[in-house]
C-alpha cells in the first residue's frame, strides 16, 4: 500500500488566494483526519470524517476553511481567502478501526506570503 | 487549553543510555494513550500505545508507563539509538470505542541521540 497520499508537497500562495489540498487515505480505512501544525500549537485536529461523513469540525479556525469527502478515496481541505496567519503543515491521517494508530501523510507545506 | 502537555521542548541523549520522555494530560475522559515519533518532512509515524486499563506495554526498546492518578505518562527507549533521533508527540483519546474518535496531540519533544 501506498500510504496516505497528500498533495501538493509545498504550497506557495499569495494572500487573498483559493488554496485546496487533497487527501488520498489507505484504501480500506474508514475515518480520515486533517491535522494543522504549527510552532506555536503543535498539532490540531481540524476535521475528521467516518464514513465520509463530517463528525467533528469544532477545530475548523474560522469560515473560510472547509473539507469535503466526496467518496472513502479522496478528501480535499480549502481556503478561502487564505492568509499569512494558514502558514504551516497540512497533515492528512486514516485510521481503520476505532482505538488504534492513524496513518499520517507526508503533509502539505503551506507558505501564504 | 493544551490538554495533553509535554513540558521539555528538547531532550538530548548519549548512545546507548536511556531516553525518557514525559507526557501530562488533564483531561480524565482520556482512556487511550499513544506515541508517534515524527522525522523532518514526514508525518508523525506510530510508534507505540496503552490503554488506560494497563500501566504498561513495552515493545523491544521502547516501553510506555501509566499512571492514572498522575495522569501522566512516559516512553522509555533503551538502549538509545542515533537513529531514534526525532520529534516524539504523545497523544491521547476519550472514549476510543464510541464515535469520539479523535486524538489530541502533545507539541512534541525533540529527542537528539548523540553518538
Amino acid at each position: 500500500d501506498a500510504g496516505v497520499i497528500q498533495s501538493p508537497r509545498h504550497e506557495v500562495t499569495e494572500m487573498g488566494q483559493e488554496v485546496t489540498l487533497r487527501c488520498k487515505p489507505i484504501s480500506g480505512h474508514n475515518s480520515l483526519f486533517w491535522y494543522r501544525q504549527t510552532m506555536m500549537r503543535g498539532l490540531e485536529l481540524l476535521i475528521y470524517f467516518n464514513n465520509n461523513v463530517p463528525i467533528d469540525d469544532s477545530g475548523m479556525p474560522e469560515d473560510r476553511f472547509s473539507a469535503k469527502m466526496p467518496n472513502a478515496s479522496f478528501s480535499t481541505l480549502k481556503i478561502q481567502p487564505s492568509e499569512p496567519r494558514d502558514s504551516a503543515v497540512y497533515f492528512c491521517a486514516s485510521s481503520l478501526r476505532q482505538g488504534g494508530g492513524y496513518t499520517f501523510g507526508s503533509g502539505t507545506r503551506l507558505t501564504v506570503v | 487549553d493544551q490538554q495533553v502537555k509535554q513540558n521539555s521542548p528538547s531532550l538530548s541523549v548519549q548512545e546507548g543510555r536511556i531516553s525518557i520522555l514525559n507526557c501530562d494530560y488533564t483531561n480524565s475522559m482520556f482512556d487511550y494513550f499513544l506515541w508517534y515519533k515524527k522525522y523532518p518532512a514526514e508525518g508523525p509515524t506510530f510508534l507505540i500505545s496503552i490503554s488506560s486499563i494497563k500501566d504498561k506495554n513495552e515493545d523491544g526498546r521502547f516501553t510506555v508507563f501509566l499512571n492514572k492518578s498522575a495522569k501522566h505518562l512516559s516512553l522509555h527507549i533503551v538502549p538509545s539509538q542515533p537513529g531514534d533521533s526525532a520529534v516524539y508527540f504523545c497523544a491521547a483519546s476519550a472514549g476510543s470505542g464510541g464515535s469520539n474518535y479523535k486524538l489530541t496531540f502533545g507539541k512534541g519533544t525533540l529527542l537528539t541521540v548523540n553518538p
